[in-house]
């Protein structure tokens, strides 16, 4: 059974860069779009971008300015970094993997941008 | 960016009826969509992908359908455990556009 687990700070400043990570277990890393979604308090869901396995990247394009995603196969992590943090970047983050589908979701960690 | 929206917004139901939710995309996405369930302080599940298809797992009681720009996710007898809310999600052209949700509660 395949497990996300993401982690990282949980309070981050204005202006500074949020820094994730998500750890797969349970499955290859291999062959699947490593994806990073958000969900601000209470809305709904945005796309942040995503890392294949080769390390292309793809970005939604109102965070590529920001957004860096990356991937460390040999230890089976993928990453997220988010520059010039405001408070509208307050969510909780998810990392998924991307098959046909979201099909594999880590719990989701919640970040807050103080001021 | 792709436009997704859902109706309705929320319905209130009774354990046994029948509920449909309908997702309609503002270009043809052919069958690239998938539907997903949230409850509350959990992350999204998947149900549904490529419009038709049941993720494994997935009780039978959901169903998909659609294709081009409209599609439906069907609960054919709710159960307690779907209340929830409903995401349909584009994967036809980057970013993979969500829904904004439908919320199905207890009536």
């Amino acid at each position: 059974q395949v497990h996300l687990q993401e982690s990282g700070p949980g309070l981050v400043k204005s202006s500074e860069t949020l820094s994730l990570t998500c750890s797969v277990s349970g499955g290859s890393i291999s062959s699947y779009y490593w994806t990073w979604i958000r969900q601000p308090p209470g809305k709904g869901l945005e796309w942040i971008g995503y890392v294949y396995d080769s390390g292309v990247t793809n970005y939604n394009p109102a965070l590529q300015s920001r957004v860096t995603i990356s991937l460390d196969t040999s230890k089976k992590q993928f990453s997220l970094k988010l520059s010039s943090v405001t408070a509208a970047d307050t969510a909780v983050y998810y990392c998924a993997r991307l098959d046909v589908a979201l099909d594999y979701w880590g719990q989701g960690t919640l970040v807050t941008v103080s001021s | 960016d792709m436009q997704m929206t859902q109706s309705p917004s929320s319905v209130s139901a009774s354990v046994g009826d029948r509920v449909t939710i309908t997702c309609r995309a503002s270009q043809d996405i052919h069958t690239w969509l998938a539907w997903y369930q949230q409850k509350p302080g959990k992350a999204p599940k998947l149900l549904i992908y490529g419009a038709s298809s049941l993720q494994s797992g997935v009780p039978s009681r959901f169903s998909g359908s659609g294709s081009g720009t409209d599609f439906t996710l069907t609960i054919s007898s709710l159960q307690p455990e779907d209340f929830a809310i409903y995401y349909c999600q584009q994967a036809n052209n980057f970013p993979f556009t969500f829904g904004p949700g439908t919320k199905v509660d207890i009536k």
